[in-house]
């Protein structure tokens, strides 16, 4: 069965230190990469998506993910995060039109 | 242009009581998605509409739960008997295209079944 795995459920930084979430997925073939992100108080919405091209994907506020097909990973990372990136990020793998969502690593940033 | 919609809001219920959850998506998209989100779980696909193709319900976790959707507009969630097992957040999206088109998430409904 398609899964996908979020290695870290709940991560505590402070503000200016680097960030990288693992993202995992468990299928082969083409497959189209999305993290959300969830603000305190706010709906889902996108942070980046990869489709094809160059494997190094820029996305809003910073964030940056790169796809690795070899290791079935789409880890997002940020060199230097803020308050303002508290949120919940979920990684969504997608193939032949079926998305699964992670269980989300909810980030939390120390002032 | 207003995003996506859903209301309630919150909702409590006792179990064996159905509940209506309703989803307004954004004008002019195609796509619109139900997902259930339990307490420190992920996102949980439960059906998506595509224009006026058949619905994918594979995602349905029992026959007491049932979607609607009228052409490219509103959507509505059944959940009959409900248990409370079914208290989580439902979320509703809605994109221009199926995926792997950006989905525009709602607010979610809070469901607790007491």
């Amino acid at each position: 069965a398609q899964s996908v795995s979020q290695h870290n459920h709940h991560v505590i930084l402070s503000e200016a230190a680097s960030l990288e979430l693992g993202c995992n997925y468990s299928y082969g073939g083409t497959v189209n990469l999305f993290w959300y992100v969830q603000y305190p108080g706010q709906h889902l919405q996108l942070l980046l998506k990869y489709f094809s091209g160059d494997p190094l994907v820029k996305g809003i506020k910073g964030f940056e993910a790169e796809f690795i097909k070899s290791k079935f990973s789409f880890n997002l990372r940020k060199p230097s995060v803020q308050w303002s990136d508290t949120a919940e990020y979920f990684c969504a793998p997608d193939r032949d039109d079926n998305i699964i969502f992670g269980k989300g690593t909810r980030l939390h940033i120390l002032p | 242009g207003a995003g996506v919609s859903q209301s309630p809001s919150n909702k409590v219920t006792e179990k064996g009581k159905d509940v209506e959850l309703r989803c307004d998506p954004i004008s002019g998209h195609t796509a619109l998605y139900w997902y259930r989100q339990r307490l420190g779980q992920g996102l949980e696909f439960l059906i998506y509409f595509q224009g006026n193709s058949a619905p994918d319900k594979s995602g349905l976790p029992s026959d007491r739960f049932s979607a609607e959707r009228t052409g490219e507009s509103v959507s509505t969630l059944t959940i009959q008997r409900t248990q409370q097992e079914d208290s989580a957040v439902y979320l509703c999206a809605s994109s221009l295209v199926v995926t792997p088109d950006e989905q525009f998430f709602g607010p979610g409904t809070r469901l607790t079944v007491l």
